[in-house]
């Protein structure tokens, strides 16, 4: 059981936007601004696509944002487009004790 | 750029300690960043296993802690995961990673390590 909760599907047709949410506790969502995504097509390494909640590593297209309310955390992919296709992971910092923590995944079909 | 490339073992026997080194290029294993082992079991999702800091501090999964070492060698540039009496459900592809602001930026390709006799 992972420690934060992922919906383990989400759709959309390309264009449409879809969320994904991703929800913790106040000891780790709630507590600190330190949510990450990862995109991961089949078969390949994990990407970064939000940290610190909100911000954008370099490279990743506008269409991915991020935000937070309470102990949930959302991704929104704007603009879906057919590679957009993968597996998403949330992430949060949980405290010194569990630094990191990873949501179940959530798989995201284009359809 | 940094870069990462794990190495090690394929196999492990039932019981025995898993061990793996991550080989870091392109950038100081010095730096401020953690550096971190995360594995995903086949068909499953992303668990973290432990990170460590160039000064030496380590974190690691509280599940996982009691058969968990990570460790620094600052000479080659690496960093290495050791786990021990590992079972099946250790069978998993292991990432190692640098990270910041609980952030995971640079991931290896990943290793996939089974657990079998």
């Amino acid at each position: 059981q992972s420690a934060l909760t992922q919906p383990p599907s989400a759709s959309g047709s390309p264009g449409q936007s879809v969320t994904i949410s991703c929800t913790g506790t106040s000891s780790d969502i709630g507590g600190y601004n330190y949510v990450s995504w990862y995109q991961q097509h089949p078969g390949k390494v994990p990407k970064l696509m939000i940290y610190e909640v909100t911000k954008r590593p370099s490279g990743v297209p506008d269409r991915f944002s991020g935000s937070k309310s309470g102990n949930t955390a959302s991704l929104t992919v704007s603009g879906l487009q057919p590679e957009d296709e993968a597996d998403y992971y949330c992430s949060s910092y949980a405290g010194s004790n569990n630094p990191v923590v990873f949501g179940g995944g959530t798989k995201l079909t284009v359809l | 750029q940094v870069q990462l490339q794990e190495s090690g073992p394929g196999l492990v026997k039932p019981s025995g300690t898993l061990s793996l080194t991550c080989a870091v290029s392109g950038g100081s294993i010095s730096s401020s960043n953690w550096w971190n082992w995360v594995r995903q079991p086949p068909g499953k999702g992303l668990e973290w296993i432990g990170e460590i800091h160039h000064s030496g501090s380590t974190n690691y999964n509280p599940s996982l802690k009691s058969r968990v070492t990570i460790s620094l060698d600052k000479s080659k540039n690496q960093f290495s995961l050791k786990l021990s009496s590992v079972t099946a459900a250790d069978t998993a592809v292991y990432y190692c990673a640098s990270s910041r602001s609980a952030a995971h930026d640079y991931w290896g390709q990943g290793t996939l390590v089974t657990v079998s006799s």
